[in-house]
Protein backbone atom coordinates (compact mmCIF):
# COMPACT_ATOMS: atom_id res chain seq x y z
CA UNK A 1 0.00 0.00 0.00
CA UNK A 2 1.80 3.46 -1.12
CA UNK A 3 2.38 5.59 1.83
CA UNK A 4 3.76 9.27 2.58
CA UNK A 5 7.51 9.28 3.40
CA UNK A 6 9.76 11.70 5.07
CA UNK A 7 13.17 12.67 5.53
CA UNK A 8 14.90 12.84 7.82
CA UNK A 9 13.48 11.06 10.42
CA UNK A 10 15.42 13.29 12.70
CA UNK A 11 17.26 16.83 12.61
CA UNK A 12 19.17 18.46 14.62
CA UNK A 13 20.07 22.00 14.25
CA UNK A 14 21.31 25.25 15.94
CA UNK A 15 18.67 28.07 16.34
CA UNK A 16 18.77 30.65 13.80
CA UNK A 17 19.75 28.27 11.07
CA UNK A 18 17.41 27.34 7.89
CA UNK A 19 15.88 23.26 7.75
CA UNK A 20 14.43 22.11 4.84
CA UNK A 21 12.28 18.77 6.15
CA UNK A 22 11.18 16.66 3.01
CA UNK A 23 8.65 14.97 2.09
CA UNK A 24 7.24 12.45 -0.84
CA UNK A 25 3.36 12.21 -0.58
CA UNK A 26 1.41 9.91 -2.11
CA UNK A 27 2.17 9.84 -6.16
CA UNK A 28 -1.79 10.19 -7.25
CA UNK A 29 -2.81 12.60 -4.26
CA UNK A 30 -3.34 16.11 -5.04
CA UNK A 31 -3.18 18.16 -1.66
CA UNK A 32 -0.63 18.05 0.70
CA UNK A 33 -0.29 19.45 4.27
CA UNK A 34 1.94 19.63 7.08
CA UNK A 35 1.17 19.20 10.47
CA UNK A 36 2.98 19.91 13.92
CA UNK A 37 3.50 17.91 17.61
CA UNK A 38 4.91 19.26 20.17
CA UNK A 39 6.30 16.43 22.75
CA UNK A 40 3.41 15.06 24.36
CA UNK A 41 0.41 17.44 22.82
CA UNK A 42 -2.11 17.20 19.91
CA UNK A 43 -1.32 17.64 16.05
CA UNK A 44 -1.62 21.22 14.93
CA UNK A 45 -2.80 22.50 11.45
CA UNK A 46 0.32 24.42 9.35
CA UNK A 47 -0.58 24.84 6.08
CA UNK A 48 -2.13 22.84 2.55
CA UNK A 49 -1.02 23.03 -0.52
CA UNK A 50 -3.28 22.35 -3.86
CA UNK A 51 -1.92 23.04 -7.24
CA UNK A 52 1.24 24.60 -6.42
CA UNK A 53 0.17 27.15 -4.09
CA UNK A 54 -0.90 27.51 -0.74
CA UNK A 55 -5.08 26.91 -0.01
CA UNK A 56 -4.76 27.08 3.82
CA UNK A 57 -2.08 28.22 6.49
CA UNK A 58 -2.50 29.11 10.13
CA UNK A 59 -1.28 31.17 12.47
CA UNK A 60 1.65 29.06 13.25
CA UNK A 61 3.03 29.61 9.38
CA UNK A 62 4.64 33.13 9.70
CA UNK A 63 6.87 34.30 7.46
CA UNK A 64 9.51 32.10 8.59
CA UNK A 65 7.83 29.30 7.43
CA UNK A 66 7.96 28.40 3.04
CA UNK A 67 6.76 25.00 1.26
CA UNK A 68 7.64 24.07 -2.17
CA UNK A 69 7.12 21.27 -4.50
CA UNK A 70 10.31 21.58 -6.13
CA UNK A 71 9.41 18.65 -8.64
CA UNK A 72 6.81 16.05 -9.46
CA UNK A 73 7.28 14.22 -6.42
CA UNK A 74 9.01 16.09 -3.40
CA UNK A 75 7.11 18.86 -1.10
CA UNK A 76 8.95 20.47 1.63
CA UNK A 77 8.54 22.52 4.21
CA UNK A 78 11.82 25.25 5.15
CA UNK A 79 12.05 26.98 8.84
CA UNK A 80 14.12 29.87 7.77
CA UNK A 81 15.71 30.88 10.88
CA UNK A 82 14.77 28.29 13.61
CA UNK A 83 13.73 29.31 17.36
CA UNK A 84 14.18 26.73 20.22
CA UNK A 85 10.18 26.44 20.08
CA UNK A 86 10.15 25.27 17.06
CA UNK A 87 11.15 21.77 18.19
CA UNK A 88 8.46 19.23 17.32
CA UNK A 89 7.61 16.45 15.68
CA UNK A 90 6.61 17.69 11.72
CA UNK A 91 4.32 15.69 9.74
CA UNK A 92 3.66 15.97 6.43
CA UNK A 93 0.49 14.47 5.22
CA UNK A 94 -2.06 14.16 1.59
CA UNK A 95 -5.26 13.56 0.23
CA UNK A 96 -6.58 12.25 -3.59
CA UNK A 97 -8.61 15.43 -3.38
CA UNK A 98 -9.91 14.01 -7.03
CA UNK A 99 -13.67 13.62 -5.98
CA UNK A 100 -13.62 9.78 -4.98
CA UNK A 101 -15.19 8.06 -2.04
CA UNK A 102 -12.11 8.85 -0.05
CA UNK A 103 -10.91 11.85 -1.70
CA UNK A 104 -10.89 13.84 1.63
CA UNK A 105 -8.60 11.17 3.68
CA UNK A 106 -5.32 12.84 4.69
CA UNK A 107 -2.79 9.78 5.36
CA UNK A 108 0.26 10.24 7.54
CA UNK A 109 3.66 10.20 7.07
CA UNK A 110 6.24 9.25 10.00
CA UNK A 111 7.17 12.37 10.75
CA UNK A 112 10.65 14.58 11.06
CA UNK A 113 11.87 15.08 14.81
CA UNK A 114 13.28 18.56 14.83
CA UNK A 115 15.11 19.18 17.70
CA UNK A 116 16.62 22.98 17.93
CA UNK A 117 19.74 23.81 20.34
CA UNK B 1 -12.64 28.46 13.76
CA UNK B 2 -13.45 24.76 14.61
CA UNK B 3 -12.46 23.57 17.90
CA UNK B 4 -12.81 20.02 19.02
CA UNK B 5 -13.03 19.03 22.69
CA UNK B 6 -11.84 15.19 23.88
CA UNK B 7 -12.66 13.04 27.09
CA UNK B 8 -11.12 11.38 29.19
CA UNK B 9 -7.47 12.59 28.44
CA UNK B 10 -6.15 9.15 29.72
CA UNK B 11 -8.97 5.58 29.93
CA UNK B 12 -7.45 2.41 31.49
CA UNK B 13 -9.44 -0.30 30.41
CA UNK B 14 -8.82 -4.28 31.86
CA UNK B 15 -8.34 -6.52 28.55
CA UNK B 16 -11.46 -8.10 26.64
CA UNK B 17 -13.86 -4.75 28.40
CA UNK B 18 -14.77 -1.75 26.03
CA UNK B 19 -13.62 1.66 25.50
CA UNK B 20 -15.14 4.55 24.96
CA UNK B 21 -13.54 8.05 23.87
CA UNK B 22 -15.93 11.14 23.28
CA UNK B 23 -15.18 14.19 21.44
CA UNK B 24 -17.29 17.30 20.27
CA UNK B 25 -16.93 19.96 17.82
CA UNK B 26 -17.80 23.87 17.41
CA UNK B 27 -18.37 24.22 13.75
CA UNK B 28 -21.83 22.91 12.57
CA UNK B 29 -20.77 23.14 8.91
CA UNK B 30 -18.16 20.17 10.13
CA UNK B 31 -18.70 16.91 7.56
CA UNK B 32 -16.10 14.70 8.38
CA UNK B 33 -14.50 12.72 11.64
CA UNK B 34 -11.71 11.08 11.13
CA UNK B 35 -9.98 9.12 14.18
CA UNK B 36 -6.42 8.10 14.61
CA UNK B 37 -4.66 5.80 16.10
CA UNK B 38 -0.80 6.80 17.27
CA UNK B 39 1.79 4.96 19.08
CA UNK B 40 4.73 6.17 21.03
CA UNK B 41 7.07 7.74 18.31
CA UNK B 42 5.00 6.78 15.22
CA UNK B 43 2.95 8.40 12.83
CA UNK B 44 -0.91 8.96 12.85
CA UNK B 45 -2.75 6.01 11.06
CA UNK B 46 -6.60 6.46 10.26
CA UNK B 47 -8.64 3.69 12.08
CA UNK B 48 -12.17 4.11 11.15
CA UNK B 49 -13.90 8.03 10.05
CA UNK B 50 -16.90 9.32 10.04
CA UNK B 51 -19.32 11.82 7.78
CA UNK B 52 -22.09 13.52 8.76
CA UNK B 53 -24.70 11.72 6.34
CA UNK B 54 -23.76 8.77 8.33
CA UNK B 55 -24.72 8.06 12.14
CA UNK B 56 -22.63 5.13 12.73
CA UNK B 57 -19.97 3.30 11.03
CA UNK B 58 -18.58 -0.31 12.34
CA UNK B 59 -15.67 -2.02 11.34
CA UNK B 60 -14.91 -5.46 13.59
CA UNK B 61 -14.03 -4.22 16.71
CA UNK B 62 -14.33 -0.35 15.97
CA UNK B 63 -17.10 1.69 15.80
CA UNK B 64 -18.03 5.45 15.22
CA UNK B 65 -21.39 7.26 16.32
CA UNK B 66 -22.23 10.59 15.25
CA UNK B 67 -24.77 12.83 16.53
CA UNK B 68 -24.91 16.17 14.19
CA UNK B 69 -27.52 17.78 16.04
CA UNK B 70 -25.46 18.00 19.54
CA UNK B 71 -22.12 17.81 17.21
CA UNK B 72 -20.45 15.38 19.50
CA UNK B 73 -18.97 11.81 18.06
CA UNK B 74 -17.56 8.72 19.82
CA UNK B 75 -15.18 6.53 19.78
CA UNK B 76 -15.80 2.59 20.78
CA UNK B 77 -13.63 -0.09 20.99
CA UNK B 78 -14.60 -3.58 21.57
CA UNK B 79 -13.04 -6.76 23.07
CA UNK B 80 -9.76 -4.66 24.20
CA UNK B 81 -6.58 -6.29 23.44
CA UNK B 82 -3.04 -4.98 24.56
CA UNK B 83 -2.16 -3.82 21.03
CA UNK B 84 -4.65 -1.33 21.54
CA UNK B 85 -3.00 0.81 24.11
CA UNK B 86 -1.99 3.96 21.92
CA UNK B 87 -3.38 7.86 22.00
CA UNK B 88 -6.36 8.29 19.63
CA UNK B 89 -7.14 10.99 18.46
CA UNK B 90 -10.36 12.50 17.08
CA UNK B 91 -10.79 15.15 13.91
CA UNK B 92 -13.07 17.27 12.11
CA UNK B 93 -13.03 19.44 9.06
CA UNK B 94 -15.93 21.11 7.18
CA UNK B 95 -15.51 20.24 3.64
CA UNK B 96 -13.38 19.35 0.40
CA UNK B 97 -9.65 18.67 1.54
CA UNK B 98 -9.58 21.13 4.37
CA UNK B 99 -7.35 21.45 7.39
CA UNK B 100 -8.05 18.45 9.94
CA UNK B 101 -8.91 20.03 13.45
CA UNK B 102 -7.87 17.83 16.47
CA UNK B 103 -8.83 16.61 19.93
CA UNK B 104 -6.24 16.65 22.54
CA UNK B 105 -6.39 13.41 22.60
CA UNK B 106 -6.91 10.12 25.12
CA UNK B 107 -4.09 8.19 26.08
CA UNK B 108 -5.98 4.15 26.14
CA UNK B 109 -3.94 1.53 28.10
CA UNK B 110 -5.29 -1.75 27.74
CA UNK B 111 -4.52 -3.44 31.59
CA UNK B 112 -3.78 -7.68 30.63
Amino acid sequence: EPEVTQTPSHQVTQMGQEVILRCVPISNHLYFYWYRQILGQKVEFLVSFYNNEISEKSEIFDDQFSVERPDGSNFTLKIRSTKLEDSAMYFCASSEGTGGPNTDTQYFGPGTRLTVL
Amino acid sequence: GENVEQHPSTLSVQEGDSAVIKCTYSDSASNYFPWYKQELGKRPQLIIDIRSNVGEKKDQRIAVTLNKTAKHFSLHITETQPEDSAVYFCAAHRFGNEKLTFGTGTRLTIIP
